[in-house]
């Protein structure tokens, strides 16, 4: 089975801190996502990555950068956090960015204070 | 705008009666997948549908592909508190963008 495993439960931090959120997968797929969710408003891309060192913008990317040095791990990094930014954000990967299903993580359910 | 409507948004029934969500939209999409989401967790696959007015049935489950291809339908059949959770529709965003798109999900209760 595909794991994808995200590295904090639940994290809380300051506004104006750099936070990172860090995400790993097991099944060697090319692609990873990162969304955010909020109630009302499904999830949301933010950034996505079809190969190591290639990222793409999603529909949210204000505020936000990533990082994908190795195949398997995927981060996703607050520059300047926000309150705006207080949210549950979810990892993915797949096979395939849009014919194959994808792998969510458990989640990381951010406070910025 | 959002490419995928889903009602209701909120759904609270008694177990063992039968409900159905919908997921709607005047775009066509070459595929729709079904996730549920349970508390605390992340979206897991339930299907996916790829054919106009195709059916498919996972248990007490039954998922509908319209013959048009805009929208998609997931009936349960009595309901039991397991069922409880988040369920989203998506599927790849019209135009050839290489993404998916998600729905903005029906959060369903099934109270014992």
């Amino acid at each position: 089975d595909v794991k994808v495993t995200q590295s904090s439960r639940y994290l809380v931090k300051r506004t104006g801190e750099k936070v990172f959120l860090e995400c790993v997968q097991d099944m060697d797929h090319e692609n990873m996502f990162w969304y955010r969710q909020d109630p009302g408003l499904g999830l949301r891309l933010i950034y996505f990555s079809y190969d190591v060192k290639m990222k793409e913008k999603g529909d949210i990317p204000e505020g936000y950068s990533v990082s994908r040095e190795k195949k398997e791990r995927f981060s996703l990094i607050l520059e300047s956090a926000s309150t705006n930014q207080t949210s549950m954000y979810l990892c993915a990967s797949s096979a395939d960015v849009i014919n194959q299903p994808q792998h969510f993580g458990d989640g990381t359910r951010l406070s910025i204070l | 705008t959002q490419l995928l409507e889903q009602s209701p948004q909120f759904l609270s029934i008694q177990e063992g009666e039968n409900l159905t969500v919908y997921c709607n939209s005047s775009s066509v999409f070459s595929s729709l997948q079904w996730y549920r989401q349970e508390p605390g967790e992340g979206p897991v696959l339930l299907v996916t549908v790829v054919t106009g007015g195709e059916v498919k049935k996972l248990k007490r489950l039954t998922f509908q592909f319209g013959d048009a291809r805009k929208d998609s339908s997931l009936h349960i059949t009595a309901a039991q508190p397991g069922d409880t959770g988040l369920y989203l529709c998506a599927g790849p965003e019209p135009g050839g963008y290489q993404k998916v798109t998600f729905g903005t999900g029906t959060k369903l209760q099934v109270i014992p």
